[in-house]
């Protein structure tokens, strides 16, 4: 089975800054990497596809990058809309899906 | 407007049963491979289930395996989610998602595009 974690499990960050989670899978997953955002009480929203590819209607501050094992979700300017929680998916051992524990983004 | 809405959660003793449903619109469900997410209290996502647009391939978590089945009617623009001998650990939020692909259908770009807003199943005594 393949693993995925992220690191850090949690940051605190301010308005405006730039702030980059890693995800880490097992083994090679080529660049079938998803990264979703999720606020308190509400269902998660995918941000990026297939490593670097942006979800239409995705504000262009996020981005992806990575392939292989090692990713990266970046926000360029940190939003106030912005303070959530971040989950990494890969869809390598597509249709059996895992997803990373958890970046948590709060408010510094 | 794309819209999946769970229903059939609710509170349940542990060894029981529940049936959720998502019901589907804004979109030719027929079309699409959809999944079953779930989320513990304070925890993360962990994937629970997948079925094919046909509803002819089906795979399960293995926390879940043998005691949970998934299926969907297509006439009626819905997923369900069957779950027998319910534990504690059960206890979470349940989300519909919808599959999209990237590349090629026969490739591995997968995302969940679309999801429900949640249905909480509770087991306890």
């Amino acid at each position: 089975d393949i693993q995925m974690t992220q690191s850090p499990s949690s940051l605190s960050a301010s308005v405006g800054d730039r702030v980059t989670i890693t995800c880490r899978a097992s083994q090679s997953i080529s660049s079938y990497l998803n990264w979703y955002q999720q606020k308190p009480g509400k269902a998660p929203k995918l941000l990026i596809y297939a490593a670097s590819s942006l979800q239409s209607g995705v504000p262009s501050r996020f981005s992806g990058s990575g392939s292989g094992t090692d990713f990266t979700l970046t926000i360029s300017s940190l939003q106030p809309e912005d303070f959530a929680t971040y989950y990494c998916q890969q869809s390598y051992s597509t249709p059996i899906y895992t997803f990373g524990p958890g970046t948590k983004v709060d408010i510094k | 407007e794309v819209q999946l809405v769970e229903s059939g959660g609710g509170l349940v003793q542990p060894g029981g049963s529940l049936r959720l449903s998502c019901a589907a619109s804004g979109f030719t469900f027929s079309s699409y491979e959809m999944n079953w997410v779930r989320q513990a209290p304070g925890k993360g996502l962990e994937w629970v289930s997948y079925i094919s647009s046909s509803g002819s391939t089906i795979y399960y978590a293995d926390s879940v395996k043998g005691r949970f089945t998934i299926s969907r009617d297509n006439a009626k623009n819905s997923l369900y989610l069957q779950m027998n001998s319910l534990r504690a650990e059960d206890t979470a939020v349940y989300y519909c998602a919808r599959t999209e692909y990237s590349g090629s259908y026969y490739g591995r770009g997968r995302y969940f595009d679309y999801w429900g807003q949640g249905t909480l199943v509770t087991v306890s005594s």
